[in-house]
């Protein structure tokens, strides 16, 4: 199995604390991607990485930011959580876009109550 | 803009029957498309895939071909099994490269 781990794996949290979501790979892939996963909406993206320090915006970034200072660790911060973002949040990894194949993370549930 | 659309669920079959999930994208150029399984507890992991048109995934059974007359991916198989059963999701990867996008998913409930 590609080297891609996730954590924590559960979280239950309150309303307006912080959280962060960690994804840790051992493949050197320098493209990493974070996902939320609801019913009805399927993988959603949230931010991805194409390399050290650069990120960009997926299609629902919005209350979500993410830091990527060394290759093999992309982070997910929720500034002020809300109960709309309880989901379960899947980091994904690629060698490079033509390789074409995501690899995904076992995944993240959060809570927020 | 890009997205995929794949047919409802939940389906139900009994084992041995023939599958077919339907799947159809939107997309500027010349996307890839990818059939992704989903089992309980796990993340997504590639099923299948299809590079250009008129190529056909195959794998564990499983086949699609990518229609670009159609923006269409439909995935089947002629016999399932009960550890077919899982969620099923189709997706395209952007011309650009760097972005993929994933269907609403599908799952599949295959009984004895």
């Amino acid at each position: 199995d590609a080297g891609i781990t996730q954590s924590p794996r559960h979280k239950v949290t309150e309303t307006g604390t912080p959280v962060t979501l960690r994804c840790h790979q051992t493949e050197n892939h320098r493209y990493m991607y974070w996902y939320r996963q609801d019913p009805g909406h399927g993988l959603r993206l949230i931010h991805y990485s194409y390399g050290v320090k650069d990120t960009d915006k997926g299609e629902v970034s919005d209350g979500y930011s993410v830091s990527r200072s060394k290759t093999e660790d992309f982070l997910l911060t929720l500034e002020s959580a809300t109960s709309s973002q309880t989901s379960v949040y899947f980091c994904a990894i690629t060698e490079n876009v033509g390789a074409n194949v995501l690899t995904f993370g076992a995944g993240s549930r959060l809570t927020v109550l | 803009g890009n997205s995929v659309t794949q047919m409802e669920g939940p389906v139900t079959l009994s084992e041995e029957a023939f599958l077919t999930i339907n799947c159809t994208y939107t997309a500027t150029g010349y996307p890839s498309l990818f059939w992704y399984v989903q089992y309980p507890g796990e993340g997504l992991q590639l099923l299948l895939k299809a590079t250009k048109a008129d190529d056909k995934g195959s794998n564990k059974g499983f086949e699609a071909t990518y229609r670009k007359e159609t923006t269409s991916f439909h995935l089947e198989k002629g016999s399932v099994q009960v550890s077919d059963s899982a969620v099923y999701f189709c997706a395209l990867q952007s011309d650009t490269g760097n972005q993929f996008y994933f269907g609403t998913g599908t799952s599949l409930t295959v009984i004895p």
